[in-house]
């Protein structure tokens, strides 16, 4: 198991291009959240998948921002049209059914210029 | 809805020192309670838990109690060293397997 895999580490993007960003999550882990972490932060809520059904989204994510998890393995985060205040640590974690710990990948930082 | 409010930094300590790290939260119900550690540029690490009322969290050294009464979460570490230079994030799930709720993160320096 080599823990949470995120890729690429690191994007720059033009403003106005579409971004996509994969999260592979430990392979017993059924559940998969992502976060978006700004300079200075704490990370804030984005998304949460139990298997492949997406349970819960929070306001942040606009209509510019879509995730799945199509086989409920690992997860895609797109973002159309980005913004230059879509510049952020994406984190993507994930966690077994039931009370277990919060496992979080390295991150994929996205630059918008 | 829940919050995690955590001491402002950043705290700078020297080797040794003996280190607290405040956290206090608001949540209905019984959340569980994480101190996450993220050196520069890479993810987070769960550093230790709790999962209810006047449990301690430990490892590496560091410890923290689960305060119902006064709904706290605070770090300690008895002797520090420069190994420990990081951010510290407390945080929050209001049940089992629900998003995490962060605060907004203390960053600690430790001088030798």
């Amino acid at each position: 198991d080599t823990g949470v895999s995120q890729n690429p580490r690191h994007k720059i993007t033009k403003r106005g291009q579409n971004v996509t960003f994969r999260c592979d999550p430990i392979s017993e882990h059924n559940r998969l959240y992502w976060y978006r972490q700004t300079l200075g932060q704490g990370p804030e809520f984005l998304t949460y998948f139990q298997n492949e059904a997406q349970l819960e989204k929070s306001r942040l994510l606009s209509d510019r921002f879509s995730a799945e998890r199509p086989k409920g393995s690992f997860s895609t985060l797109e973002i159309q049209r980005t913004e230059q205040g879509d510049s952020a640590m994406y984190l993507c974690a994930s966690s077994p059914q039931g009370a277990g710990g919060y496992t979080f990948g390295s991150g994929t930082r996205l630059t918008v210029v | 809805g829940n919050s995690v409010t955590q001491m402002e930094g950043p705290v700078t300590l020297s080797e040794e020192a003996f280190l607290t790290i405040n956290c206090t939260y608001t949540a209905t119900g019984y959340p569980s309670l994480f101190w996450y550690v993220q050196y520069p540029g890479e993810g987070l690490q769960l550093l230790l838990k709790a999962t209810k009322a006047d449990d301690k969290g430990s490892n590496k050294g560091f410890e923290a109690t689960y305060r119902k009464e006064t709904t706290s979460f605070h770090l300690e570490k008895g002797s520090v060293q420069v190994s420990d230079s990081a951010v510290y994030f407390c945080a929050l799930s209001a049940t089992s397997g629900s998003r995490l709720t962060f605060g907004e993160g203390t960053q600690l320096t430790v001088n030798p």
